[in-house]
Order: C-alpha cells, then structure tokens, then sequence
C-alpha cells in the first residue's frame, strides 16, 4: 500500500530534550515536506527537500532540522524543544515536478512541557 | 503575496442538505487547486484537484468543486451531506517554481458539523 508514515504518533516530552520524528515514504517521492498544524493557523511549512541531500527552510524553520540521506526518509529533528513547538506534525510527499499532488502522513502530536 | 482564504470557520449542515464550503485564493499565474478533508485524529485525505481543463472537478466521496478564475474561486460542493462528512475541510493552492520547488499554501480551514 502506497502511504507516508510516521512515528511516533504520539509524544510528550520535556523542555530541552532533543527529539526525532521520523518520516517514511514508500512511493519513490522526490519531494518531501514536514508542516506543523495548530488552531487558526492552518497548516505551515517548516522544511521541504526536493530530493537527497537537497533540503530548504520553509515559512517556520526556527528550532528545526532535517536531513534527506535517503531518498524515502525524512526525519525532523528538535534539537532542543520549547512549549512553543507543541502542535500537530504532519509529513508529506509528492514526486516532484509535473506531480503537485502531496500525500500526507497520519501526523504526530507533540506536547512540550 | 499568495494566499488562501476560507471564510467559514464554522459551518452546521443537516444531513441531507446540500453543502458549499468557500475558498478564494490569491496567485498570478494558473493555480492548481486543492481540496483537503482531515477527519478527527486523522491525517489529511485529497478530496480532488484542479490543475486545467473542465473547470467542474469530480473528487472522491460525492464532492466536486468549481473553479471560477473571474471570481478566484474555488468553492467545494456537495449535494447531500452525510454525518460522516463531519470534519475539517481545508483549501490550498500549491506554488512552483522553475527548480522543481512546491509548496502548498493552505487555508486555515472549516469545520463542518452535520446535524441529525
């Protein structure tokens, strides 16, 4: 079955912490993407990577990492998380140019205290 | 700046009834439209798209939507809704660039409850 993954689909932690939420594609995507959703905001684009080891920041980098050393993994890291970081986390794919379409991910909960 | 506006935070249909959820975007060029629907505790789920063409798209689970480039809309219908239509529709339109960049810009969404 084609689908993005991720994991944890849960997680509380602690402020400080350095954390990972991993993301994982199986339909050859070229294009990755992590957003964060939160109320009234909608969803926003934190990083994007349009193929290995090419990755660019998006609308919301502050206090994220990524790394494409796989073409169909794309990890978030949290190096050291804050409350503020406490959102709704969703990864997504598409396969690039002439494909628009993004396929999400089930999401990850994260909450910071 | 791009943008896209859903100015329906909230939406109640009874089941039955017929369904518009509202979306305007802002964009210079063609835009290629979505629609999402993220049910509770649930990831996002492609309703349908527009890139070109019939400017009436059919998507999955009954909708359809109307892209009107006169009036930078791109409205989702429904003719009857089901109570298990309940959940949070949202409206993007993706940028792209000469490099292969893409980005969706999202709407902040509406919610739609249906009533019995």
């Amino acid at each position: 079955e084609a689908q993005v993954t991720q994991n944890p689909r849960y997680l509380i932690t602690v402020t400080g912490k350095k954390l990972t939420v991993t993301c994982s594609q199986n339909m050859n995507h070229e294009y990755m993407s992590w957003y964060r959703q939160d109320p009234g905001l909608g969803l926003r684009q934190i990083y994007y990577s349009m193929n290995v080891e090419v990755t660019d920041k998006g609308d919301v980098p502050e206090g994220y990492k990524v790394s494409r050393k796989e073409k169909r993994n794309f990890p978030l890291i949290l190096e050291s998380p804050s409350p503020n970081q406490t959102s709704l986390y969703f990864c997504a794919s598409s396969m690039g140019q002439g494909g628009y379409e993004q396929y999400f991910g089930p999401g990850t909960r994260l909450t910071v205290t | 700046a791009q943008s896209v506006t859903q100015p329906d935070i909230h939406i109640t249909v009874s089941e039955g009834a017929s369904l518009e959820l509202r979306c305007n975007y802002s964009y210079g060029a063609t835009p290629y439209l979505f629609w999402y629907v993220q049910s509770p505790g649930q990831g996002l789920q492609l309703l349908l798209k527009y890139f070109s063409g019939d400017t009436l798209v059919q998507g999955i689970k009954g909708f359809e939507a109307e892209f009107k480039r006169s009036q930078s809309s791109f409205n989702l219908r429904k003719p009857s809704v089901h109570w298990s239509d309940a959940a949070e529709y949202f409206c993007a339109v993706v940028l792209v660039g000469n490099t292969g960049f893409q980005k969706l810009v999202f709407g902040t969404g509406t919610r739609l409850l249906v009533s019995p």
